[in-house]
This record gives C-alpha cells, structure tokens and sequence, in this order.
C-alpha cells in the first residue's frame, strides 16, 4: 500500500520570501515522487520528478525537492516566491511496480502576499 | 495546455441526464486516464486505459461508463448522475504504463460538472 500526506493544507508567505511545502509518504516499494500544481481553473502541470536518481530534484520555476528516504519526505521548496505561485500544490506517490497507479496528497494551497 | 484538451468545460446536467465528457490528447501517447477531483478530497483515479484497452476499473459506479475508441480520444458517458457526482473530472495521458512507472502524467484542464 502506498499513501501521501501534505502537512499543511494552506501555506502563506509574502513575496521574495522562501516557500516550503511538506509531503510525507509511505510505500512498501521504491516509489516514485512528484510534485504537480493547479492554478485556478487549470489542469495540473509537473513540476519535478524524483525516480531514484539524484536525491535532490531541480524542477520547473525555480522549485525543488529532496527526497529523504530516512525521513520518507520529499520536501517542496522555493527560495523565493513570487505572485505567480499561488496555486495549489499536489505531492504524488507512484507505486514503481504498477502502472498508471498515482496517489494524491489533499494538496496544499499556496498564497502569496505583496 | 495544448496537449491535452477536455470538453466541454464546465456541464450542468439534471439526474435523469445523458451526458459525455470528452477528452483528446496530441501528444502521440498510449495510455489515458480519468480522474475525479472532489472539493476537500485528494484526486481519485477513475479508469486507466492503455492502447484503448481499459486496464484499471477503480470501483466506479456504472453510472460512469468510458469509451476510448483510439489512443488520442477518450469520453466519459453519464447517466443517472447523483448530486455527489459534481466534481471536475480530470483526464490524463501518458507515455505508456506497463513497467513505466516514472512515466509522466500529462493532465488536461478538467471539466467542471455540477449535476442538479
């Protein structure tokens, strides 16, 4: 069984401020992580991937995670937000051995003040 | 956005209804999937099929019945909907599936249903 949990559902920071937003997950396999976002009325788009390669995951906009097996966290972080990131954040678990099989956190919001 | 589109948008449909959601990718992919996104409850994978075969039925109720006629088309008939059905159903594709596991999901942008 596999299963993901976002910390926070709401995040807040002000603008050029860093951004962290937790996931924790549990698997019996190796997985595989991601990170998507879901801007308002928007599909959801990949922000990183972690697939057993380098621990520390550069991804798009400037965001990044680092997987932590000892911790089971695969942390999203920005060092500085900016107003387009306000969205909502979904940490993803992929089980390695089945196929199309994602499982979701809750997702967390992500506001930025001026 | 461009390579994965859903329509329509947004649908309001009354329970005794007949409606499709319909979903095509331009991605050249081999598997799609549907999604239901609920307000407060993490995305719940529907129905996965892979090279127009369904390979993954998650329990969902036979209100919902899919059709993938080509890999580049997928829909979502439904009939009978309940109040709790309103949800933006989410579709999705990916490369492949079998042994695949880090293969990405490309999502399109959701048709938000709201049955009455």
């Amino acid at each position: 069984a596999q299963s993901v949990t976002q910390l926070d559902s709401h995040v807040s920071v002000s603008e050029g401020t860093p951004v962290l937003l937790r996931c924790n997950y549990s698997s019996s396999y190796s997985p595989s992580l991601f990170w998507y976002v879901q801007h308002p009325n928007k599909g959801l788009q990949l922000l990183l991937k972690y697939t057993s390669a380098a621990t520390l995951v550069k991804g798009i906009n400037g965001f990044e995670a680092e997987f932590k097996k000892s911790e089971t966290s695969f942390h999203l972080t920005k060092p500085s937000a900016h107003m387009s990131d306000a969205a909502e954040y979904f940490c993803v678990v992929s089980r390695l051995t089945s196929y199309g099989k994602l499982t979701f956190g809750q997702g967390t919001i992500l506001t930025v003040h001026p | 956005e461009t390579g994965v589109t859903q329509t329509p948008r947004h649908l309001v449909m009354g329970m005794t209804n007949k409606k499709s959601l319909k979903c095509e990718q331009h991605l050249g992919h081999n598997a799609m999937y549907w999604y239901k996104q609920s307000a407060k409850k993490p995305l719940e994978l529907m129905f996965v099929y892979s090279l127009e075969e369904r390979v993954e039925n998650n329990s969902v109720p036979s209100r919902f019945s899919p059709e993938c006629p080509n890999s580049s088309h997928l829909f979502l008939h439904l009939h009978t909907l309940q109040p709790e059905d309103s949800a933006l159903y989410l579709c999705a594709s990916s490369q492949g599936i079998a042994g695949a596991l880090q293969e990405t999901q490309y999502f399109g942008p959701g048709t938000r249903l709201l049955v009455l």
